[in-house]
């Protein structure tokens, strides 16, 4: 079975611009979420998507957003780059089985974004 | 939402030593809780998990009890070997529940082991 793939897997933007990073989850995996991780504040949760619905947000900013297509993909975007979005954008799919908060995430390998 | 704390490496043990990583969390009820993996040049993986109370989560060796009575899920290894050097993280999930994924990871804790 092929693993999470992110695309692309490099960026370099300026500020004020807007980023789109797409992922696709695991075959037969209907959620996916985001995590930014940096050195400074470790890896933290953006959002997680289910069905093309949103389920669950963390604590950023609406310029960070995302959606998920019927095919289970799933793009994240982010507006108005600051210097401080610099990080790698991790995208986890996992089966999603409503009412199973323990389901493992499975983990594709990023993508680093540096905002100059 | 929910929260991990865990021990910041870097931790550098010599080959065979004996290994703790601690990890407390705070949570509404009792989540699942998680040990994730990044081995240098690799993606996070999961290495172990206990999803109730007094669970022992267990793989490669590793292992780590759920106690809800002190709000820890330290991991454990009797003898570290230079393949476990990697980035250690505790988790959780972001909101206590069920019904939705996404998770809340601790710092990660970096460790070194050394022949």
């Amino acid at each position: 079975k092929a693993g999470v793939t992110q695309t692309p897997r490099y960026l370099i933007k300026t500020r004020g611009q807007q980023v789109t990073l797409s992922c696709s989850p695991i075959s037969g995996h209907r959620s996916v979420s985001w995590y930014q991780q940096t050195p400074g504040q470790g890896l933290q949760f953006l959002f997680e998507y289910f069905s093309e619905t949103q389920r669950n947000k963390g604590n950023f900013p609406g310029r960070f957003s995302g959606r998920q297509f019927s095919n289970s993909r799933s793009e994240m975007n982010v507006s108005t780059l600051e210097l401080g979005d610099s990080a790698l954008y991790l995208c986890a799919s996992s089966a999603g089985l409503a009412g199973a908060s323990g389901d493992e995430q499975f983990f594709g390998p990023g993508t680093r974004l540096t905002v100059l | 939402g929910n929260s991990v704390t865990q021990m910041e490496g870097p931790v550098t043990l010599s080959e065979e030593a004996f290994l703790t990583i601690n990890c407390t969390y705070t949570a509404t009820g009792y989540p699942s809780l998680f040990w994730y993996v990044q081995y240098p040049g690799e993606g996070l993986q999961l290495l172990l998990k206990a999803t109730k109370a007094d669970d022992k989560g267990s793989n490669k060796g590793f292992e780590a009890t759920y106690r809800k009575e002190t709000t820890s899920f330290h991991l454990e290894k009797g003898s570290v070997q230079v393949s476990d050097s990697a980035v250690y993280f505790c988790a959780l999930p972001f909101l206590s529940g069920g019904g939705a994924d996404g998770l809340t990871f601790g710092k990660g804790t970096h460790l070194i082991i050394q022949p």
